[in-house]
């Protein structure tokens, strides 16, 4: 079983729904990321956060908005997604960022967007 | 920045042979290398790492070795059972990094299957 828990495990929404991701974390990690994962492709990374800062954004649209709210949790809010969107989306977490520390992951939520 | 290559992108491994994964990576000052395994249906477990500062790293049957002068490192199965059939990715990262500067690139990923 992962120590990175992601909530829900699946997700089907429309294009106008809001919606959010969960992701929580007990192993102790100060860096948390939010990864986008297509069928068949490595995934891509979306966000960093370093001591529930903000630390990279990878140009992901403004449609994907990501909230720490503390150093165990990670959301990810999402509104007005597009049928592109759709995907596995994998939250990880590491002791500390930038310290060639290994990043854990979760098992993901599968999002579907009609 | 960095860009990683995986190959071959398919293997097939009869039962109790060996199965290698290799990559290749740009960025000479890249130091840190995990390797993930990823069951269909999961997120990607991490199931070796290595630093620039080792060439060889072993745990039980699998083994990661590293050549920094051809920035090549290699993933090594031996002794392949079922449970091996997944699909595997590398990665390559560099650190210490500032804050804002921290990313792990992936390959392509591989998908061993392991005939019975």
């Amino acid at each position: 079983d992962t120590e990175v828990t992601q909530t829900p495990k699946h997700l089907v929404m429309g294009m106008t729904n809001k919606k959010s991701l969960k992701c929580e974390q007990h192993m102790g990690h100060r860096a948390m990321y939010w990864y986008k994962q297509k069928a068949k492709k490595p995934p891509e990374l979306m966000f960093v956060y370093s001591y529930e800062k903000l630390s990279i954004n990878e140009s992901v649209p403004s449609r994907f908005s990501p909230e720490c709210p503390n150093s165990s949790l990670l959301n990810l809010h999402l509104h007005a997604l597009q049928p592109e969107d759709s995907a596995l989306y994998l939250c990880a977490s590491s002791q500390v960022s930038g310290q060639g520390q290994p990043q854990h992951f979760g098992d993901g939520t599968r999002l579907s967007i009609l | 920045g960095e860009n990683v290559e995986q190959h071959p992108s398919t293997l097939s491994v009869q039962e109790g042979d060996s199965a290698v994964i290799k990559c290749t990576y740009s960025d000479s000052a890249s130091n840190y290398f995990p390797w993930y395994k990823q069951e269909l249906g999961k997120g990607p477990q991490l199931i070796i790492d290595i630093r620039s500062n080792v060439g060889e790293k072993k745990d039980q049957r699998i083994a990661v070795t590293l050549n920094k002068t051809a920035k090549h490192f290699s993933l090594h199965i031996t002794e392949t059972q079922p449970e091996d059939s997944a699909v595997y990715f590398c990665a390559a990262s560099r650190f210490p990094s500032n804050f804002g500067n921290e990313k792990l690139t992936f390959g392509t990923g591989t998908r061993l299957t392991i005939i019975p």
